[in-house]
């Protein structure tokens, strides 16, 4: 069974710009999850995704958002870049069903602005 | 205040002995669960091991065990016999609740290097 995908690996972009990143989860899980990792922060929660329907946020401003389709592949889009959005982007699936909501996760996106 | 913390920055084991990673929580919630992730260089995130706050045994898979003291609030995770490949930082992880909202909240990880 493929595990969980996340385009693209790399990618550099300029303030004021605005990226999208797209996480594929395993066949199957219905729920995704979105981290940003920075070395000064440490991971912390962006929004999780069931069925197309956002269920829980973290604290990031508006300019983070995303999306969940039917198949359920997940796009999170952050607009005006800042210096500080440079960091690694992990997302996260689960199948949401027994007792350990346990989370895949993928190679994540490294996203640099400059 | 935090809500999980480890303690250990980093740390420097001999190849082959155990490895104790300490991490302890703080919640109110009595329905929660504990993770343990490594995250290698390469920077994705590997399950090794959960805990649920109502489960009666210490967790175990393979050479990963969890030593969970629930009144002390501290769900430390054991590597028996260490290799280098487990060199790696090492994330504990808390969900809170058993509803359908679901989110991590993450402690700062120990950086672990096991010396040959």
């Amino acid at each position: 069974k493929a595990g969980v995908t996340q385009t693209p690996r790399y990618l550099i972009k300029t303030r004021g710009q605005q990226v999208t990143l797209s996480c594929s989860p395993i066949s199957g899980h219905r729920s995704v999850s979105w981290y940003q990792q920075t070395p000064g922060q440490g991971l912390q929660f962006l929004f999780e995704y069931f069925s197309e329907t956002q269920r829980n946020k973290g604290n990031f401003p508006g300019r983070f958002s995303g999306r969940q389709f039917s198949n359920s592949r997940s796009e999170m889009n952050v607009s005006t870049l800042e210096l500080g959005d440079s960091a690694l982007y992990l997302c996260a699936s689960s199948l949401v069903m027994g007792r350990s909501y346990e989370q895949y996760f993928g190679p994540g996106t490294r996203l640099t602005v400059t | 205040a935090q809500k999980i913390t480890q303690t250990q920055p980093g740390m420097f084991v001999q190849e082959k002995e155990a490895v104790t990673l300490d991490c302890t929580y703080d919640t109110s919630d009595p329905s929660y669960g504990l993770f343990w992730y490594k995250q290698p260089s390469s920077g994705e995130m590997i399950f090794l091991i959960y805990q649920g706050s109502y489960d009666q045994q210490n967790a175990t898979e393979g050479r990963y065990s969890l030593n969970f003291q629930k009144a002390r609030k501290s769900a430390n995770l054991v590597i028996s016999a260490s290799q280098l490949g487990d060199s790696a930082m090492y994330f504990c992880a808390m969900r809170e609740g058993m509803d359908s909202n679901y989110q991590l909240i993450w402690g700062a990880g120990t950086k672990l290097i096991i010396k040959p």
